[in-house]
């Protein structure tokens, strides 16, 4: 069973980079999956952020792509989530997760990080 | 990539029968068999209900079940219970391995 920890500043300010690491258990990253961050603003909906695969190969929201990176750490069996510049309208909720085929099955419980000086 | 519309809030008595719609466009929902969905109950992180549009994750209740026509995809709680009570996503594959959620749909048990 994959188990996700997020893990990472709570608050963050404006044009920083928040920076975001999801620690895996249960499965070796480098053996194959997805790895994924999804957020959630608070009160509103699930917004996918970007994807990395065992592959190394990245892919990413358009509306976010300018500002974000996801990497993986195989050492460490963990993957990272970087999004610079950031504004309030990026304080919320940031779910990492990870999928066997084009879907999440697993969860991590998330992580609120507010951007706020 | 915009987000797929999902009807604001559905309710029903227990025992009975709810349907949240999921619509998209060709290039999403209609062009690929690769929907998903999500039950979130508050403060907990979402849960995968439902996954190739009508297949279900081992300990999922078989009240719960997903279909699709055309750009739309739907999913049916059976049988509803209070526990059910919960925000639901559908999220669908968008091609370059993009993945769009929905707007999130209340399902309130009366």
């Amino acid at each position: 069973q994959v188990q996700l920890q997020e893990s990472g500043p709570g608050l963050v300010k404006p044009s920083e980079t928040l920076s975001l690491t999801c620690a895996v258990s249960g499965y070796s990253i480098s053996s194959g999956y997805y790895w994924g961050w999804i957020r959630q603003p608070p009160g509103k909906g699930l917004e996918w952020i970007g994807s990395i695969y065992h592959s190394g190969s990245t892919y990413y929201n358009p509306s976010l792509k300018s500002r974000v990176t996801i990497s993986v750490d195989t050492s460490k069996n963990q993957f990272s989530l970087k999004l610079s510049s950031v504004t309030a309208a990026d304080t919320a909720v940031y779910y990492c997760a990870s999928g066997i085929q084009l879907r999440f099955d697993y969860w991590g419980q998330g992580t609120l990080v507010t951007v706020s000086s | 990539q915009s987000a797929l519309t999902q009807p604001r809030s559905v309710s029903g008595s227990p025992g009975q029968s709810v349907t949240i719609s999921c619509t998209g466009t060709s290039s999403d929902v209609g062009g690929y068999n690769y929907v998903s969905w999500y039950q979130q109950h508050p403060g907990k992180a979402p849960k995968l209900m439902i996954y190739d549009v009508s297949k279900r994750p081992s300990g999922v209740p078989d009240r719960f079940s997903g279909s699709k026509s055309g750009n739309t995809a739907s999913l049916t709680i059976s049988g509803l219970q209070a526990e059910d009570e919960a925000d639901y996503y559908c999220c669908s594959y968008a091609g370059s391995y993009t993945f769009p959620f929905g707007t999130g749909t209340k399902v309130t048990v009366l």
